[in-house]
């Protein structure tokens, strides 16, 4: 079974709007951590947001904000105006604590592209 | 701050050909990831060192792929010989323990191309 899924191949977003990038996660460890990246056209994976899984809090940073549904194993990344730099692939991904490790497993990205 | 350097940016090789790709990590970070990103399969962890030990090398694909981590601050992910499959773009990123939230930092990759 996928531990990250993310459904969305490729999103459109109109300059200046919000736009939410969905992904959906499947442990059984109660402690985890989701992360999420940016990759532009240029190629490099940059850290955008974390969220733990006993935060009691949803994540923001910035205009980047997580809509963190426990109950529903979802980690939603929120865009707040949208500009045309963000245009990039998005990577949820996620670790679990259980083995000691820190390997990310990552999802298979969203396409975003931002409109003028 | 230096963030994960990775070299070369770019290789262009023929089949058959050795391939080595380097890595310098974050200073104090003990952990370093090799990854490989394709079309076809997305984000793989080839392998990760924690203190320069390799814990985890299921990823790797065959016996043409090693990987070493002589000290804290230099890996090397190698290639012999070369195959047009393994044309890919290869990534390294450390991270450190402690704080949890830590994320991996990746280098910029390397762009493989195995004519």
């Amino acid at each position: 079974a996928q531990k990250i899924t993310q459904t969305q191949p490729g999103m459109f977003v109109q300059e200046k709007e919000a736009v939410t990038l969905d992904c959906t996660y499947d442990t059984s460890d109660p402690s985890y951590g989701l992360f999420w990246y940016k990759q532009p056209s240029s190629g490099e994976m940059i850290f955008l947001i974390y969220q733990g899984s006993y935060d009691q809090q949803n994540a923001t940073e910035g205009r980047y904000s997580l809509n963190f549904q426990k109950a529903r194993k979802s980690a939603n990344l929120v865009i707040s105006a949208s500009q045309l730099g963000d245009s990039a692939m998005y990577f949820c991904a996620m670790r679990e604590a259980e083995d000691s490790s820190y390997k990310l497993i990552f999802g298979s990205g969203t396409r975003l592209l931002v409109r003028p | 701050d230096a963030g994960v350097i990775q070299s070369p940016r770019h290789e262009v090789t023929e089949m058959g050909q050795e391939v080595t790709l380097r890595c310098k990590p974050i200073s104090g970070h003990d952990y370093l990831f090799w990854y490989r990103q394709t079309m076809m399969r997305g984000l793989e962890l080839l392998i990760y060192f924690n203190n320069n030990v390799p814990i985890d090398d299921s990823g790797m694909p065959e016996d043409r792929f090693s990987a070493k981590m002589p000290n804290a601050s230099f890996s090397t992910l190698k290639i012999q010989p070369s195959e047009p499959r393994d044309s890919a773009v290869y990534f390294c990123a450390s991270s450190s323990t402690g704080e949890e939230g830590q994320p991996q930092h990746f280098g910029d990759g390397t762009r493989l191309s195995i004519l």
